[in-house]
């Protein structure tokens, strides 16, 4: 069984620049949660795709889009970056036929923005 | 709404001695709780769960939480550390309503002392 895989795993961008980052669910598991966690702090919600389409959004500003595809793997698009987006993003797969809400994570991506 | 916190950023104990990891939720609704740990440079891994059975939960490399309604906690222990332990620990919260966000909070950094 595959577990859950990011990439890039390091990234380094400028501001205003725009990235993409890429996440592979675990087999049979069809809804992705991405977090952001930024240094020194727990994982923030951005958002949960499920069948592709966005299933719940956290407290982030439309420049945080996603996609979902038909395989389950997602993507996170952020525009405009800023200084602040700096942080770990981290992909969670998990499967809303169990009984509780067990998430995955992937090893997840470094964004760096100078 | 939902939140989780966790008291003391920072533990230090020695190597052999109790790990004590505090966390206390808010919920509106019936919680699940998870305990997850992170080693550097890496994605999150689960150590244990609440999903509204036992109160008294174990998880892996020894480490067990309770589940004290009346107190709003779920405390992390582990009979004795060892130098592996050291890394960072999250708690986190969510309802069991179904494929919901995690909500985290900030993070405990365990040292452990030769």
């Amino acid at each position: 069984e595959t577990g859950v895989t990011q990439s890039p795993t390091h990234l380094i961008k400028t501001r205003g620049q725009q990235v993409t980052l890429r996440c592979s669910s675990q087999s049979g598991h069809n809804t992705v949660s991405w977090y952001q966690q930024a240094l020194g702090q727990g994982p923030q919600f951005i958002f949960q795709y499920y069948r592709e389409e966005e299933n719940g959004r956290g407290n982030f500003p439309p420049r945080f889009s996603g996609l979902q595809f038909p395989n389950y793997s997602s993507e996170l698009n952020v525009n405009a970056l800023e200084l602040d987006d700096s942080a770990l993003y981290l992909c969670a797969s998990s499967s809303p036929g169990q009984s509780y809400n067990e998430q995955f994570f992937g090893p997840g991506t470094r964004l760096t923005v100078l | 709404a939902q939140s989780v916190t966790q008291l003391g950023s920072h533990v230090s104990v020695s190597e052999g001695a109790l790990v004590l990891l505090r966390c206390n939720y808010s919920s509106s609704v019936p919680p699940y709780l998870f305990w997850y740990v992170q080693y550097p440079n890496q994605g999150l891994q689960l150590l244990l769960k609440y999903t509204s059975a036992a109160t008294l939960v174990k998880g892996i490399n020894g480490f067990e939480a309770e589940f004290k309604k009346s107190e709003t906690s779920f405390h992390l222990t582990k009979p004795s550390a060892h130098m592996s332990d050291a890394a960072e620990y999250f708690c986190a919260v969510t309802s069991n309503f179904g494929n919901e966000k995690l909500t985290f909070g900030t993070g405990t950094r365990l040292t452990i002392i030769p």
